[in-house]
């Protein structure tokens, strides 16, 4: 298994620009969830998903949109880039109906916004 | 709101010196206590969870320990190999995890 893959791992944007960040898992987990990491701020919870065609907002989810259309794939898309979303983004998945303690990560995706 | 508190931010240790990093945290309806492990340009790696105040935990040279205000992670020996930061996280009520900033451990040689 190649657990959680995300794509691109670096990317350089500028402000107003819309990108799309890829995330997919290919062990057959219902819950899916996307992070970002900031220096002294810890992980914080953008979107995440039950499963297919089911997602709900997390603790910071302004100026960001996902879809969950297949178990495997859960997209995070960037509208407008703003300074502000400069940060490091990290995918995770588990089971549905666990404790949520088993997440399993993404290597991360670094996004500088200018 | 469920809140999460580490400390040290950052911890240097000489090979073989145990220490303690803290993890103090408010949460309602507390529905687990969480530690990662994370190193530098990877995502975090899950080591333990705890749900009860008493409750213990060991993987090698780690172990975890949970009161109903706060949780320790021992390192007992420590190799330069456990460098990583570690990160402490909550699950409550609301059932989704809320992460402290971590501890960045550098364990030198």
């Amino acid at each position: 298994n190649a657990g959680v893959t995300q794509t691109p791992k670096f990317q350089v944007l500028k402000t107003g620009q819309s990108m799309t960040l890829q995330c997919a898992q290919d062990m057959n987990h219902e819950y899916m969830s996307w992070y970002r990491q900031d220096p002294g701020m810890g992980l914080r919870l953008i979107h995440y998903s039950v499963g297919a065609g089911i997602t709900d907002q997390g603790e910071v989810p302004n100026g960001y949109n996902v879809s969950r259309s297949t178990t495997e794939d859960f997209p995070l898309r960037l509208l407008s880039a703003a300074p502000s979303q400069t940060s490091v983004y990290f995918c995770a998945s588990r089971p549905e109906g666990t404790s949520g303690s088993e997440q399993y990560f993404g290597p991360g995706t670094r996004l500088t916004v200018t | 709101e469920d809140q999460v508190t580490q400390s040290p931010e950052a911890l240097r240790l000489q090979e073989g010196e145990s220490s303690s990093l803290n993890c103090s945290y408010t949460v309602s309806g507390l529905r687990g206590l969480f530690w990662y492990r994370q190193d530098p340009g990877k995502g975090p790696e899950f080591l333990f969870t705890l749900y009860s105040a008493g409750e213990e935990k060991e993987k090698e040279r780690l172990k975890a320990t949970l009161t109903k205000k706060e949780s320790f992670l021992h390192i007992t020996a420590p190799k330069p190999e456990d460098s990583a930061t570690y990160l402490c996280a909550v699950k409550g009520s609301a059932r989704q995890l809320t992460f402290g900033s971590g501890t960045q451990l550098t364990v030198l040689p």
